[in-house]
């Protein structure tokens, strides 16, 4: 079936520092969604990416639909404790959406 | 608005037992979906629903059934409990037909030994 790999899968960072993840298909998806789950909660959307070659901001994140519309990336920019958590990538295709393992975001004190 | 509500938040259950997760939302939304998430595996889809009274298979639906009865409520059954049903379950829900932007409610914990 379809796959998709999210890399990193964990992540230690110094607050303060910028993070970058991605995710990569072989299949072709028409979105791509980034969500964050917390501790003991649902995972919470992100940003929504329509079109290839899209690029969206949401405060101090952004996040690219990549050109080949295999593959997105989500930047963290300025990171703070409470961007601790997974971070998940999705990608929707023929009424179907698959979800990436997450990358597991750690902040240093 | 609460959004999307589940009931249980925990359980513990025996080998061989069944259970029904409910799981309703108030946003009018017509797609309803459940998830499992286990450890390093992300979310897996179990069942879905696109409308009321419709119900479609998942990634991994052996072991549960569920049941839309109405647009509000999507339900989860498992009939007889096995450990490798031990797991987070997630519902969500979606408005559009394209199947973005879902909403998760809160999760339950579900334990079988």
């Amino acid at each position: 079936g379809q796959q998709l790999n999210q890399s990193p899968q964990s992540m230690f960072i110094q607050e303060g520092e910028d993070v970058s993840m991605n995710c990569t298909s072989s299949s072709i998806f028409n979105t791509w969604l980034w969500y964050k789950q917390d501790p003991g909660e649902g995972p919470v959307l992100l940003i929504a990416l329509y079109k290839a070659g899209e690029l969206t901001s949401n405060g101090r994140l952004t996040a690219q639909f990549g050109i080949t519309r295999k593959d997105s990336f989500l930047n963290i920019s300025a990171s703070i404790p409470s961007d601790v958590g997974i971070y998940f990538c999705a990608g929707q295709r023929d009424d179907k959406i698959i979800f990436g393992k997450g990358t597991r975001l750690h902040i240093l004190p | 608005n609460a959004g999307v509500t589940q009931t249980p938040k925990f359980r513990v259950l025996k080998t061989g037992q069944s259970m029904t997760l409910l799981c309703a939302q108030d946003m009018n939304h017509e797609y309803m979906y459940w998830y499992r998430q286990d450890p390093g595996m992300g979310l897996r889809l179990i069942h879905y629903s696109v409308g009321e009274g419709t119900t479609a298979k998942g990634e991994v639906p052996d072991g549960y059934n569920v049941s839309r009865l109405k647009k509000q409520n999507f339900l989860l059954g498992l009939e007889s409990a096995a450990p490798s049903q031990t797991s987070v379950y997630f519902c969500a829900s979606s408005y559009s037909h394209r199947d973005d932007e879902q909403y998760f409610g809160p999760g339950t914990r579900l334990t079988v030994t």
